[in-house]
């Protein structure tokens, strides 16, 4: 069935490092790709998404390019701040389908 | 701007207990969803409602109940609550899905606790 897999955290940064966190899928139609974000206390909250092969989602500083030839959706942000410290979700919606199915999550820590 | 709300935000249930959990949108949303939220598991769907009086089956949907009434309200019930419940659960919603990468709009869940 569809899935997300992501890299496993915790992830832990100085301030202003630069920040990866791996998104894969796997998906027999053709997958819309989100990052979504949480932080403490609060639910989920859209952060970036892309729609097609080679569409690239940014916001806030973070990007992410829909690689088809890889199955990947990598998130990147050149320069962290403490105030990125979150929980990162990537996850997938499948055209025609009516459910999203979410990676298990990774926990970024960003220290000043 | 309420959004999406869910209601209550901490439980706390005894094994064998039944309770309900509401959610409500004010955004029109012809989709709602209900997922759990586990460490090292992420989210998974219970179950989801495609419009009013509709309901169908996630990922999850073993010992939960769904009802969608109205269009805003999508109510998740338990009727005899189990430990393996314990969780934070997710109330959600969106105008589409799979169509144009529609965004989800949740709700800031809700900590169960089955003793």
């Amino acid at each position: 069935g569809d899935s997300v897999t992501q890299m496993e955290g915790p992830v832990t940064l100085s301030e202003e490092a630069f920040l990866t966190i791996n998104c894969t899928y796997t998906a027999t139609g053709y997958p819309s790709l989100f990052w979504y974000v949480q932080y403490p206390g609060e639910g989920l909250q859209l952060l970036l998404k892309a729609t097609k092969a080679d569409d690239k989602g940014s916001n806030k500083g973070f990007e992410a390019t829909y690689r088809k030839e890889t199955t990947s959706f990598h998130l990147e942000k050149g320069s962290v701040q403490v105030s990125d410290s979150a929980v990162y979700f990537c996850a997938l919606v499948v055209t025609n389908n009516n459910d999203m199915r979410f990676g298990a999550g990774t926990r970024l820590t960003v220290k000043p | 701007n309420a959004g999406v709300t869910q209601t209550p935000k901490f439980r706390v249930l005894k094994t064998g207990q039944s309770m309900t959990l509401l959610c409500a949108q004010d955004m029109n949303h012809e989709y709602m969803y209900w997922y759990r939220q586990d460490p090292g598991m992420g989210l998974r769907l219970i179950h989801y409602s495609v419009g009013e009086g509709t309901t169908a089956k996630g990922e999850v949907p073993d010992g939960y109940n769904v009802s969608r009434l109205k269009k805003q309200n999508f109510l998740l019930g338990l009727e005899s609550a189990a430990p393996s419940q314990t969780s934070v659960y997710f109330c959600a919603s969106s105008y589409r899905t799979g169509r144009l990468g529609t965004e989800a709009f949740f709700g800031q869940g809700t900590r169960l606790t089955v003793v």
